[in-house]
């Protein structure tokens, strides 16, 4: 089952803060994030597993809260070159397979 | 490098024939997927396989075939029976676990009707 993530689209100016989040309605044993650039492959940002634990690259981090069955991906004074679509995935236990979500459109606007 | 190389980038088809996208690895990773994106979309799961000699269809395996005789290897048929081919094609790789592992994509393959 997909997962669903908020907010579908975010228009951001250089230097702002956006969140985006990914929940399921099923258990997760993990959750990783991706950003697409337009016409090019996704690009593995980080996972996330169980356990609540927070990681960090370069100014994005995430959290996972795996009772509420949700993350959430901060972006900190976004940059020019955080533009693109951000897609979350889960996986729900051991040989599962993965699932992507819809994705999330980011623009950072000069 | 260990990476995915697919090919070809761009590809275009003609009305009733098959054309099938290479997609090889050398991750040596067990899991291999393929999927579709149509422009400003997500990524739609066609079919993926976590073993050799076996695989198992996505949400939109309709109009596709795939085979997985090699661990290296995981090609992609387009057939006839798909009419609306156009798209982006992307494959990926992942090591088998407990969800630790991400996926790894190949750069994709351009797909278009003639």
């Amino acid at each position: 089952q997909q997962p669903v993530q908020s907010p579908q689209a975010v228009i951001l100016r250089e230097g702002e803060d956006a969140v985006i989040n990914c929940s399921s309605s099923k258990a997760l044993y993990s959750v990783h994030w991706y950003r697409q650039k337009h016409g090019e492959a996704p690009v593995f940002l980080m996972i996330l597993l169980k356990g609540g634990e927070q990681k960090g690259h370069e100014k994005i981090s995430a959290s996972f809260n795996e009772k509420k069955q949700q993350s959430s991906l901060y972006l900190t004074a976004s940059q020019l070159s955080y533009s693109g679509t951000y897609f979350c995935g889960t996986v729900k236990g051991y040989g599962q397979n993965f699932v992507f979500g819809p994705g999330t459109r980011l623009s950072v606007l000069p | 490098d260990g990476g995915i190389t697919q090919s070809p980038k761009y590809l275009f088809r003609k009305e009733g024939q098959n054309v099938t996208l290479s997609c090889e690895q050398n991750l040596n990773h067990d899991a291999m997927y393929w999927y579709r994106q149509d422009p400003g979309q997500g990524l739609r799961l066609i079919y993926y396989s976590q073993i050799v000699n076996d695989f198992q269809k996505g949400d939109i395996a309709e109009g596709y075939s795939v085979s997985r005789e090699k661990k290296e290897s995981f090609p992609l048929t387009v057939t006839s029976a798909q009419k609306n081919p156009t798209a982006f094609y992307l494959c990926a790789s992942r090591q088998q676990g407990f969800g630790n592992q991400p996926q790894h994509f190949g750069d994709g393959t351009r797909l278009s009707i003639l």
